[in-house]
């Protein structure tokens, strides 16, 4: 079974001040990560996910995210956010193997960008 | 736009009563799956389907039950409604059962009075 922490329920930020939201999970077998981001009344948009290789990802909207295995982290970053980025990001994980691939989300960081 | 739809948008209904969510996957993906999202619970994962089977179960109640259909789409049916069921209902679609990208639809609001 796997678990997902997200460390701080609200960031708020000023516009164009870089940003990191912070996800660790637990899980006992390998993982697949992700990050989505849900806007006002709308559903869950995939940002970047981690499968294997670089640990370094890229996303959309100049997203990033870095995998540290020894830490069990997955951090969010951006240089630099715009009001538009205003949204609740959700970050997931889902075992690599076996025959189940749900994913386990947590619950939520609330960003906020102040002009 | 994911390619994920979902029907209705809004639904209000009340205690006891028993509604039918829709869901129709991105075109080509044949696995489904179905979340819940509510204040204290979160997101939780309810149950998937591929190519029509049951693949997998989570925190589903027993008053809950799916199915997905040989043309792919797949329904959420919700009995004896309670407050408590009062969330939003979101349906995820994935091209096979072992991929974990999952593409969500906008999701259906439900709201039990």
């Amino acid at each position: 079974a796997q678990s997902v922490t997200q460390l701080d329920s609200q960031v708020p930020v000023f516009e164009e001040a870089p940003v990191e939201l912070r996800c660790n999970y637990s899980s006992s077998v390998s993982v697949y990560l992700f990050w989505y981001v849900q806007y006002p009344n709308q559903g869950l948009q995939l940002l970047l996910k981690y499968l294997s290789g670089s640990t370094l990802v890229k996303g959309i909207n100049g997203f990033e995210a870095e995998f540290n295995k020894s830490q069990t982290s997955f951090h969010l970053r951006k240089p630099s956010v715009h009001i538009s980025d205003t949204a609740e990001y959700f970050c997931a994980v889902s075992g690599s193997g076996g025959s189940n691939y749900k994913l386990t989300f947590g619950k939520g960081t609330l960003l906020t960008v102040n002009p | 736009d994911s390619g994920v739809t979902q029907t209705p948008k809004h639904l209000i209904t009340a205690t006891g009563q028993r509604v039918t969510l829709r869901c129709s996957p991105r075109s080509g993906d044949l696995s489904v799956y179905w979340y819940q999202q509510s204040l204290d619970q979160g997101l939780q994962f309810l149950i998937q389907y591929y190519n029509g089977e049951e693949r997998a179960k989570g925190n589903i109640l027993e008053r809950f039950s799916a199915q997905q259909f040989p043309d792919l789409h797949s329904e959420l049916n919700l009995s004896s409604l309670e407050l408590g069921d009062s969330a939003l209902y979101f349906c995820a679609s994935s091209v096979a059962d072992r991929v974990s990208e999952q593409y969500f639809g906008p999701g259906t609001r439900l709201t039990v009075t």
